[in-house]
Protein backbone atom coordinates (compact mmCIF):
# COMPACT_ATOMS: atom_id res chain seq x y z
CA UNK A 1 0.00 0.00 0.00
CA UNK A 2 1.53 3.47 -1.07
CA UNK A 3 -0.49 5.21 0.72
CA UNK A 4 -1.96 7.44 -1.75
CA UNK A 5 -5.61 6.94 -2.53
CA UNK A 6 -8.35 6.87 -5.45
CA UNK A 7 -11.52 6.80 -6.25
CA UNK A 8 -13.57 5.23 -7.76
CA UNK A 9 -11.44 2.05 -8.57
CA UNK A 10 -13.91 1.77 -11.96
CA UNK A 11 -15.62 4.37 -13.85
CA UNK A 12 -18.20 3.45 -16.77
CA UNK A 13 -20.03 6.33 -18.38
CA UNK A 14 -21.31 7.54 -22.17
CA UNK A 15 -19.37 9.53 -24.49
CA UNK A 16 -19.89 13.53 -23.52
CA UNK A 17 -20.25 12.58 -20.29
CA UNK A 18 -18.23 14.52 -17.30
CA UNK A 19 -16.60 12.81 -14.70
CA UNK A 20 -14.56 13.50 -11.97
CA UNK A 21 -11.57 11.01 -10.52
CA UNK A 22 -10.55 12.06 -6.59
CA UNK A 23 -6.86 11.31 -4.98
CA UNK A 24 -5.75 11.89 -1.52
CA UNK A 25 -1.69 12.00 -1.42
CA UNK A 26 0.53 10.63 1.01
CA UNK A 27 0.36 12.08 4.56
CA UNK A 28 2.88 15.38 4.43
CA UNK A 29 3.29 14.74 0.52
CA UNK A 30 2.65 18.00 -0.89
CA UNK A 31 2.82 17.54 -4.68
CA UNK A 32 0.30 15.61 -6.62
CA UNK A 33 0.67 14.34 -10.26
CA UNK A 34 -1.56 12.77 -12.46
CA UNK A 35 -1.09 10.39 -15.20
CA UNK A 36 -3.12 8.20 -17.61
CA UNK A 37 -2.04 5.00 -18.96
CA UNK A 38 -3.80 3.64 -22.01
CA UNK A 39 -2.61 0.64 -24.57
CA UNK A 40 -1.55 2.87 -27.79
CA UNK A 41 0.01 6.21 -25.80
CA UNK A 42 1.57 4.13 -22.49
CA UNK A 43 1.82 6.09 -19.38
CA UNK A 44 1.56 9.72 -20.21
CA UNK A 45 2.28 12.54 -17.60
CA UNK A 46 -0.77 15.06 -17.49
CA UNK A 47 -0.01 17.49 -14.76
CA UNK A 48 1.35 18.08 -11.50
CA UNK A 49 0.47 20.34 -8.72
CA UNK A 50 2.38 21.51 -5.79
CA UNK A 51 0.22 22.67 -2.34
CA UNK A 52 -2.48 24.06 -4.70
CA UNK A 53 -0.73 25.53 -7.55
CA UNK A 54 -0.03 24.14 -11.00
CA UNK A 55 3.13 23.54 -11.13
CA UNK A 56 3.66 22.01 -14.79
CA UNK A 57 1.82 20.56 -17.55
CA UNK A 58 2.03 17.48 -19.82
CA UNK A 59 -0.34 15.82 -22.25
CA UNK A 60 -3.20 17.08 -21.05
CA UNK A 61 -6.51 17.89 -23.17
CA UNK A 62 -8.14 21.28 -23.23
CA UNK A 63 -11.11 19.15 -22.01
CA UNK A 64 -9.48 18.17 -18.63
CA UNK A 65 -8.57 20.03 -15.56
CA UNK A 66 -7.17 19.22 -12.48
CA UNK A 67 -7.04 21.07 -9.07
CA UNK A 68 -5.24 20.45 -5.61
CA UNK A 69 -7.44 21.69 -2.47
CA UNK A 70 -6.14 23.25 0.35
CA UNK A 71 -6.35 19.44 2.31
CA UNK A 72 -4.17 18.67 -0.83
CA UNK A 73 -6.58 16.24 -2.28
CA UNK A 74 -6.62 16.51 -5.83
CA UNK A 75 -9.37 16.53 -8.43
CA UNK A 76 -9.09 15.43 -11.90
CA UNK A 77 -12.22 16.68 -14.33
CA UNK A 78 -12.50 14.92 -17.35
CA UNK A 79 -15.40 16.38 -19.50
CA UNK A 80 -16.86 16.03 -22.99
CA UNK A 81 -15.60 12.51 -22.80
CA UNK A 82 -14.68 10.25 -26.03
CA UNK A 83 -14.29 6.32 -26.13
CA UNK A 84 -10.68 7.43 -26.67
CA UNK A 85 -9.94 8.70 -23.55
CA UNK A 86 -10.86 5.08 -21.80
CA UNK A 87 -7.39 4.42 -19.67
CA UNK A 88 -6.22 3.84 -16.59
CA UNK A 89 -5.54 7.07 -14.52
CA UNK A 90 -3.22 7.36 -11.89
CA UNK A 91 -2.17 10.01 -9.11
CA UNK A 92 1.18 9.72 -7.69
CA UNK A 93 2.37 11.86 -4.71
CA UNK A 94 5.82 12.99 -3.68
CA UNK A 95 6.90 14.99 -0.75
CA UNK A 96 8.67 18.25 -2.32
CA UNK A 97 8.03 20.35 -4.97
CA UNK A 98 10.60 19.53 -8.04
CA UNK A 99 10.01 15.60 -7.11
CA UNK A 100 13.70 15.12 -8.94
CA UNK A 101 15.61 13.28 -6.05
CA UNK A 102 12.38 12.07 -5.01
CA UNK A 103 9.99 9.02 -5.45
CA UNK A 104 6.37 9.69 -6.78
CA UNK A 105 4.21 7.16 -4.64
CA UNK A 106 1.16 5.95 -7.25
CA UNK A 107 -1.99 5.27 -6.38
CA UNK A 108 -3.91 2.02 -7.18
CA UNK A 109 -5.59 3.82 -10.29
CA UNK A 110 -9.04 4.37 -11.66
CA UNK A 111 -9.72 2.58 -14.73
CA UNK A 112 -12.04 4.90 -16.99
CA UNK A 113 -14.37 2.86 -19.59
CA UNK A 114 -15.77 5.21 -22.04
CA UNK A 115 -19.07 3.26 -24.01
CA UNK B 1 5.76 11.43 -26.17
CA UNK B 2 8.16 8.27 -24.54
CA UNK B 3 11.54 9.06 -23.31
CA UNK B 4 12.88 6.05 -23.60
CA UNK B 5 12.68 2.41 -24.73
CA UNK B 6 13.09 -0.72 -23.38
CA UNK B 7 13.98 -3.94 -24.29
CA UNK B 8 13.14 -6.56 -24.50
CA UNK B 9 9.09 -5.60 -24.87
CA UNK B 10 8.35 -9.17 -23.12
CA UNK B 11 10.36 -12.08 -21.74
CA UNK B 12 9.57 -15.15 -20.33
CA UNK B 13 12.03 -17.63 -18.10
CA UNK B 14 11.86 -19.99 -15.36
CA UNK B 15 11.44 -19.49 -11.68
CA UNK B 16 14.79 -19.30 -10.53
CA UNK B 17 16.67 -17.78 -13.33
CA UNK B 18 17.84 -14.40 -13.67
CA UNK B 19 16.11 -11.46 -15.42
CA UNK B 20 17.60 -9.08 -16.96
CA UNK B 21 15.72 -5.74 -18.71
CA UNK B 22 17.17 -2.80 -20.72
CA UNK B 23 16.12 0.47 -20.60
CA UNK B 24 17.03 3.62 -23.04
CA UNK B 25 16.85 7.30 -22.66
CA UNK B 26 16.94 10.11 -25.38
CA UNK B 27 17.44 13.01 -22.64
CA UNK B 28 19.98 14.12 -19.75
CA UNK B 29 18.04 13.06 -16.76
CA UNK B 30 18.34 13.94 -13.05
CA UNK B 31 17.36 10.24 -11.75
CA UNK B 32 15.81 6.92 -13.32
CA UNK B 33 13.78 4.98 -11.52
CA UNK B 34 11.83 1.52 -11.63
CA UNK B 35 8.58 0.75 -11.65
CA UNK B 36 6.55 -2.71 -11.11
CA UNK B 37 2.63 -3.20 -12.49
CA UNK B 38 0.87 -6.03 -12.08
CA UNK B 39 -2.08 -6.68 -14.31
CA UNK B 40 -3.18 -3.31 -15.08
CA UNK B 41 -3.02 -2.38 -11.24
CA UNK B 42 -0.85 0.26 -9.27
CA UNK B 43 2.71 1.38 -10.14
CA UNK B 44 5.24 -0.14 -7.37
CA UNK B 45 8.24 1.90 -7.24
CA UNK B 46 11.34 -0.58 -7.17
CA UNK B 47 14.19 1.77 -7.06
CA UNK B 48 15.84 5.06 -7.79
CA UNK B 49 19.26 5.52 -9.30
CA UNK B 50 20.91 8.80 -9.33
CA UNK B 51 22.67 10.61 -12.38
CA UNK B 52 25.77 10.45 -10.27
CA UNK B 53 25.44 6.59 -9.44
CA UNK B 54 26.49 3.71 -11.61
CA UNK B 55 24.83 0.98 -9.74
CA UNK B 56 22.65 0.64 -6.82
CA UNK B 57 20.84 -3.13 -5.52
CA UNK B 58 18.13 -3.73 -3.34
CA UNK B 59 17.19 -7.07 -2.20
CA UNK B 60 17.35 -9.28 -5.31
CA UNK B 61 17.42 -6.49 -7.73
CA UNK B 62 20.17 -4.58 -9.15
CA UNK B 63 20.23 -1.33 -11.13
CA UNK B 64 22.81 -0.15 -13.50
CA UNK B 65 23.34 3.32 -15.04
CA UNK B 66 25.35 3.65 -18.19
CA UNK B 67 25.00 7.83 -18.76
CA UNK B 68 27.10 8.17 -21.28
CA UNK B 69 24.80 5.65 -23.47
CA UNK B 70 21.86 6.53 -22.02
CA UNK B 71 20.98 3.32 -21.01
CA UNK B 72 19.94 1.42 -17.88
CA UNK B 73 19.34 -2.45 -17.00
CA UNK B 74 17.32 -3.96 -14.10
CA UNK B 75 18.63 -7.50 -12.97
CA UNK B 76 16.51 -9.49 -11.12
CA UNK B 77 18.24 -12.38 -9.15
CA UNK B 78 16.73 -15.64 -8.33
CA UNK B 79 13.12 -14.80 -10.11
CA UNK B 80 9.87 -15.96 -8.28
CA UNK B 81 6.32 -16.87 -9.97
CA UNK B 82 5.56 -13.81 -7.95
CA UNK B 83 8.00 -11.70 -10.06
CA UNK B 84 5.58 -11.59 -13.06
CA UNK B 85 4.65 -8.30 -14.03
CA UNK B 86 5.41 -5.21 -16.12
CA UNK B 87 8.51 -3.66 -15.47
CA UNK B 88 8.68 0.13 -16.53
CA UNK B 89 11.67 2.70 -16.47
CA UNK B 90 11.03 6.47 -15.70
CA UNK B 91 13.46 9.10 -15.96
CA UNK B 92 13.36 12.98 -14.53
CA UNK B 93 15.32 15.71 -15.44
CA UNK B 94 15.61 19.20 -14.16
CA UNK B 95 13.78 20.71 -17.94
CA UNK B 96 10.98 18.20 -17.06
CA UNK B 97 10.11 19.54 -13.98
CA UNK B 98 8.40 17.03 -11.50
CA UNK B 99 7.29 14.57 -14.01
CA UNK B 100 8.16 11.45 -14.56
CA UNK B 101 8.49 10.35 -18.45
CA UNK B 102 7.79 6.44 -18.93
CA UNK B 103 8.98 3.88 -21.47
CA UNK B 104 6.98 0.97 -22.69
CA UNK B 105 7.41 -1.53 -20.56
CA UNK B 106 8.65 -5.02 -20.03
CA UNK B 107 6.33 -7.78 -19.59
CA UNK B 108 7.61 -10.60 -17.22
CA UNK B 109 7.14 -14.16 -17.27
CA UNK B 110 8.33 -16.25 -14.64
CA UNK B 111 6.77 -19.93 -14.56
CA UNK B 112 7.35 -21.93 -12.29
Amino acid sequence: DSGVTQTPKHLITATGQRVTLRCSPRSGDLSVYWYQQSLDQGLQFLIQYYNGEERAKGNILERFSAQQFPDLHSELNLSSLELGDSALYFCASSSGLAGLQETQYFGPGTRLLVL
Amino acid sequence: SQQGEEDPQALSIQEGENATMNCSYKTSINNLQWYRQNSGRGLVHLILIRSNEREKHSGRLRVTLDTSKKSSSLLITASRAADTASYFCATASYNQGGKLIFGQGTELSVKP
